[in-house]
């Protein structure tokens, strides 16, 4: 069974850049949540998806977007890159709703550098 | 709003010590408490997990507790071995409707 994929696995952008990350989810499962991970903050949740429809939120800009397809396959838009937004990108994918109470299945994540 | 702090930050331990992980949380509501391990270049894995309703769960080498009055829960690794070098995550949320608060993570380095 394949596990959580995440593409690309690395990248470099520039301040002002934008960027879309990929995360394709364990095949069955609906749910895909986002997480920032940097070092010493652990993981703080960006949002959730379930069957296409934005669940629940983080407390992050409107410059961080996401959107899931009807094959649950997840995307994450970052614009307007600043420096801080450096880090590790992790999605997560579960059966059923709600990443309050599910076994999450995280992919290898999105290691996005901005210089 | 909901807080996890979680200690130490980083813990050192000889191979075969017991290693243990503490994490507070703030909201009284919180009922699910999962642990997940992240090893090197991978991304985080549950590990083992508890709810309000118990007090203590164990899965061979490894067990959490959890001390409702005191809001608290720690996760036990006894005979520690090398591959338990990862760094550890603890969690709390109130239920299915609500996101998962995380801890910051311990670095647990088994020392040969």
């Amino acid at each position: 069974k394949a596990g959580v994929t995440q593409t690309p696995r690395y990248l470099i952008k520039t301040r002002g850049q934008q960027v879309t990350l990929s995360c394709s989810p364990i095949s069955g499962h609906r749910s895909v949540s986002w997480y920032q991970q940097t070092p010493g903050q652990g993981l703080q949740f960006l949002f959730e998806y379930f069957s296409e429809t934005q669940r629940n939120k983080g407390n992050f800009p409107g410059r961080f977007s996401g959107r899931q397809f009807s094959n649950s396959r997840s995307e994450m838009n970052v614009s307007t890159l600043e420096l801080g937004d450096s880090a590790l990108y992790l999605c997560a994918s579960s059966l059923a709703e709600g990443t309050g109470a599910n076994v999450l299945t995280f992919g290898a994540g999105s290691r996005l550098t901005v210089l | 709003g909901e807080n996890v702090e979680q200690h130490p930050s980083t813990l050192s331990v000889q191979e075969g010590d017991s290693a243990v992980i503490k994490c507070t949380y703030s909201d009284s509501a919180s009922n699910y408490f999962p642990w997940y391990k992240q090893e090197l270049g991978k991304g985080p894995q549950l590990i083992i997990d508890i709810r309000s309703n118990v007090g203590e769960k164990k899965d061979q080498r490894i067990a959490v507790t959890l001390n409702k009055t005191a809001k608290h829960f720690s996760l036990h690794i006894t005979e520690t071995q090398p591959e338990d070098s990862a760094v550890y995550f603890c969690a709390a949320s109130k239920g299915s409707n609500y996101q998962l608060i995380w801890g910051a993570g311990t670095k647990l380095i088994i020392k040969p």
